[in-house]
């Protein structure tokens, strides 16, 4: 069964910084690999989808990396704003007939 | 204006009473989801539907009911067997067996318990 983890659970950071968020997974037989951002209250946004035969997926100071034979996925934020604060979940999808198995979430603060 | 849709936004349950949440979507998605998100433990798989009329049972099924009578509409209930229903309840839908595309998330409803 997929498992889904994410490091740290919680981070805080000074405006500006480039930082890493990170995500593993199980099962290295994924279709694809999903980042989502959640503000607090509020229902989950798709950041980047990275399908299993890509390496990475860009979106403007996003840039999200996938490594299926390490079971590893990264998240960068470049040069982080107050308005990045979120937290940050991931979730990978395996073929066949099994939803979306997400991490528990990285809750991100960028301190002005 | 294309999304998903639940309501009430706040619901407040009583002791032994049975609840029902909404979720609308007018994206033609052949899937639909429920989670469960308490503080800490990310996101909980409670049913999801892959077609009209179809079910399945997540890893909380226990304590809730659903059903897909209409492709837009996936509501769920919970029902009094449910003995910690507080939580705030996410609805998602996407293209099935469609590696291509994400799913798409309501705005929540947030459950508590009177």
């Amino acid at each position: 069964k997929q498992e889904v983890t994410q490091i740290p659970a919680a981070l805080s950071v000074p405006e500006g910084e480039n930082l890493v968020l990170n995500c593993s997974f199980t099962d290295s037989a994924i279709y694809n690999l999903q980042w989502f951002r959640q503000d607090p209250g509020k229902g989950l946004t798709s950041l980047l989808l990275i399908q299993s035969s890509q390496r990475e997926q860009t979106s403007g100071r996003l840039n999200a990396s996938l490594d299926k034979s390490s079971g590893r996925s990264t998240l960068y934020i470049a040069a982080s704003q107050p308005g990045d604060s979120a937290t940050y979940l991931c979730a990978a999808w395996n073929s066949g007939n099994t939803p979306l198995v997400f991490g528990k979430g990285t809750r991100l603060s960028v301190i002005a | 204006d294309g999304g998903i849709t639940q309501s009430p936004k706040y619901l407040f349950r009583k002791e032994g009473q049975n609840v029902t949440l909404s979720c609308e979507q007018n994206l033609n998605h052949d899937a639909m989801y429920w989670y469960r998100q308490d503080p800490g433990q990310g996101l909980r798989l409670i049913y999801y539907s892959q077609i009209v009329n179809d079910f399945q049972k997540g890893d909380i099924a226990e304590g809730y009911s659903v059903s897909r009578e209409k492709k837009e509409s996936f509501p769920l209930t919970v029902t009094s067997a449910q003995k910690n229903p507080t939580a705030f309840y996410l609805c998602a839908s996407s293209p099935w067996a469609d590696g291509e595309e994400t799913q798409y998330f309501g705005p929540g409803t947030r459950l508590l318990v009177l």
